[in-house]
């Protein structure tokens, strides 16, 4: 079946990196995409990947794809405590989006 | 507007009122889905219109739940005989293409 599943929590100190951890079921996705939901807020998409890449790089973000091990990972340099949110792991379908339940990132100053 | 917007941002509602979800997608995209954030749930699909086909129902969770989208643009989300595992917040996105999609910043039921 679809699952995308995540790890529910992660604390990291300022300054440090912080790795985002996903698993997801069908080798058939196209897209896979990191969202990010301050609170109160929507969701906004950070980046997403290709299926046929498996890193991409966008200032302190960095996206790793395993597709044999179907992981995805998001990684953040230099976190900081404005990046204290919940990440959203999400594979496309067909059409809508399949989400993971969501990482909340802590960041300790 | 720049982006998606949603109308009521909160809405409180007795247990079997039924509620309406206003969606507003960014002008142009021709794509509109709408899901379903329950606390512990993560985000669930509901439904999806993508121009003038018949739009994708399969998350529809039960017969209470509707969506229309009048003239391609503007769509609401109905909930008839509102229940209490109906509260969550309700999130709109729109896209263009398969990329991206943009989500509204949502509208969070309570039924008391």
């Amino acid at each position: 079946g679809e699952d995308v599943e995540q790890s529910l929590f992660l604390s990291v100190r300022e300054g440090d990196s912080s790795v985002i951890n996903c698993t997801y079921t069908d080798s058939s996705s196209t897209y896979l995409y990191w969202y990010k939901q301050e609170p109160g807020a929507g969701l906004q998409l950070l980046t997403y990947i290709f299926s046929n890449m498996d890193m991409k790089q966008d200032q302190r973000l960095t996206v790793l794809l395993n597709k044999k091990d179907k992981h995805l990972s998001l990684r953040i340099a230099d976190t900081q405590t404005g990046d204290s949110a919940i990440y959203f792991c999400a594979e496309i379908l067909n059409t809508p989006l399949v989400f993971g339940k969501g990482t909340r990132l802590s960041v300790i100053a | 507007g720049a982006g998606v917007s949603q109308s009521p941002s909160n809405k409180v509602t007795e247990k079997g009122k039924d509620v309406e979800l206003r969606c507003d997608p960014i002008s142009g995209h021709t794509a509109l889905y709408w899901y379903r954030q329950s606390l512990g749930q993560g985000l669930e699909f509901l439904i999806y219109f993508q121009g003038n086909s018949a739009p994708d129902k399969s998350g529809l969770p039960s017969d209470r739940f509707s969506a229309e989208r009048t003239g391609g643009s503007v769509s609401t989300l109905t909930i008839q005989r509102t229940q209490q595992e109906d509260s969550a917040v309700y999130l709109c996105a729109s896209s263009s293409g398969v990329n991206e999609q943009f989500f509204g910043p949502g509208t969070r039921l309570t039924v008391l």
